[in-house]
This record gives C-alpha cells, structure tokens and sequence, in this order.
C-alpha cells in the first residue's frame, strides 16, 4: 500500500456539482497538503494543514473547502467550480509542516470541469 | 522575481552523458532544498534532498548547494531513457515551493 493514497484518480464534473476528493496517508505525518498542478505552471500550494489545523490558506478561492478531520485524512470539497479548475490535485505529507520536511506525494486526482 | 526559477528546458543529453539541472531561489533565509522527478501523467517523487553547503552524493544522482549564491543543482550521471522527465527543484519555507520545473530528455 503506497504512502499517500488519493481518490479518485479521474474525475468529471459539471460546474453545479458537488464532489469532494480524498487523500489518506499512512506514513505517521503531522502534516497534509493540497497542491494544484496546471499545464505549464509551477505547482500551486492551496491549504496546508499541522495536526489537523488549518495553517496556510493561499488566497483560494471559496468553491475550494478544505477538511482535516484527523492527521491521517485531509478531504478537498468542490463547488461551483470553473472551467478553469481543470488540473491535477495532488495531496501531500510531510513529518512537520516546515523545516527539513520532505513531502510525499499521493498520485493526484485528475480534475475535469465541463 | 519568482520564488524558485528553473529553466523549462527542454533540456536533450545522449544516454551516459552527464545532465545538470539548475534551479534558483529567492529567499536567502531558506534552509532545505528537494529535488523531486515527474513522469509524464504521474505525481511528483522525492529523489534528493539537501541542507547543507556543498555536494551530496546518492548513486547516479548528485545534488550541490551555494546558499551565498542562492542556488542548487542537481547532476546525473550516466544518463539513461528512463530519466527522461521534468525535474522540479522545490525550496522549503512553511510548505514547499516549485519551481516550474525543467523537462529533461536522454536520447537513446
């Protein structure tokens, strides 16, 4: 089992839908990640969260939700979203939030919004 | 200026040659340095880390570190068809920061 499982993998939805993507890590990490990857740009930090708080919030537009019910869990809720919300979610976790903290990635969910 | 600068590349070596990977950053005060590679449709994975001035050495993959200069590389050697992917040099600060990454290609 990888370390940071992310579901689903692909996902369409239509701009008045709801959904929520998940991300589970089993690697003892006190701190998860959602990262927003588009074609040709860096990746994007959205919410970082330490022991099931929120500690960073990248100016993301509210059709985005974070949620980190416990350290091992950290779901993205989706809203309204746009067209140009298509990309690639990619959940991370890392031993502490900052520091000498290597992240691990989960295989990202595939975002497409019609 | 951006936070962390890399060159898109594409960036071509022929198999057992030497790729160097370069990546600058703005924040003297950061203290950690990652190099990560992405396949093409796949997540990022973790192939380097460095804290410390100098060179660090991990089988084919050596990552170097001039924080005077606010840079870092990272040198493949002997390189072959599978390295071919983008490689993203990431700075930590309270999460880390990518850069755009730089797409490499090893010719056969």
């Amino acid at each position: 089992e990888t370390g940071v499982t992310q579901t689903p993998r692909h996902l369409v939805m239509g701009m008045t839908n709801k959904k929520s993507l998940k991300c589970e890590q089993h690697l003892g990490h006190n701190a998860m990640y959602w990262y927003k990857q588009s074609a040709k740009k860096p990746l994007e930090l959205m919410f970082v969260y330490s022991l099931e708080e929120r500690v960073e919030n990248n100016s993301v537009p509210s059709r985005f939700s974070p949620e980190c019910p416990n350290s091992s869990h950290l779901f993205l809720h989706l809203h309204t979203l746009q067209p140009e919300d298509s990309a690639l979610y990619l959940c991370a976790s890392s031993p502490e939030p900052q520091g000498k903290a290597e992240a691990f990635f989960g295989q990202g969910t595939r975002l497409t919004v019609v | 200026q951006k936070e962390v600068e890399q060159n898109s590349g594409p960036l071509s070596v022929p198999e057992g040659a030497i790729a160097s990977l370069n990546c600058t950053y703005s924040d003297r005060g950061s203290q950690s340095f990652f190099w990560y590679r992405q396949y093409s449709g796949k997540s990022p994975e973790l192939i380097m880390s460095i804290y410390s001035n100098g060179d660090k050495e991990d089988g084919r993959f050596t990552a170097q570190l001039n924080k005077a200069s606010q840079y870092v590389s990272l040198l493949i050697r002997d390189s072959q068809p599978s390295d071919s992917a983008t490689y993203l040099c990431a700075v930590d600060r309270r999460a880390l920061t990518f850069g755009s990454g730089t797409r490499l290609q090893v010719q056969p």
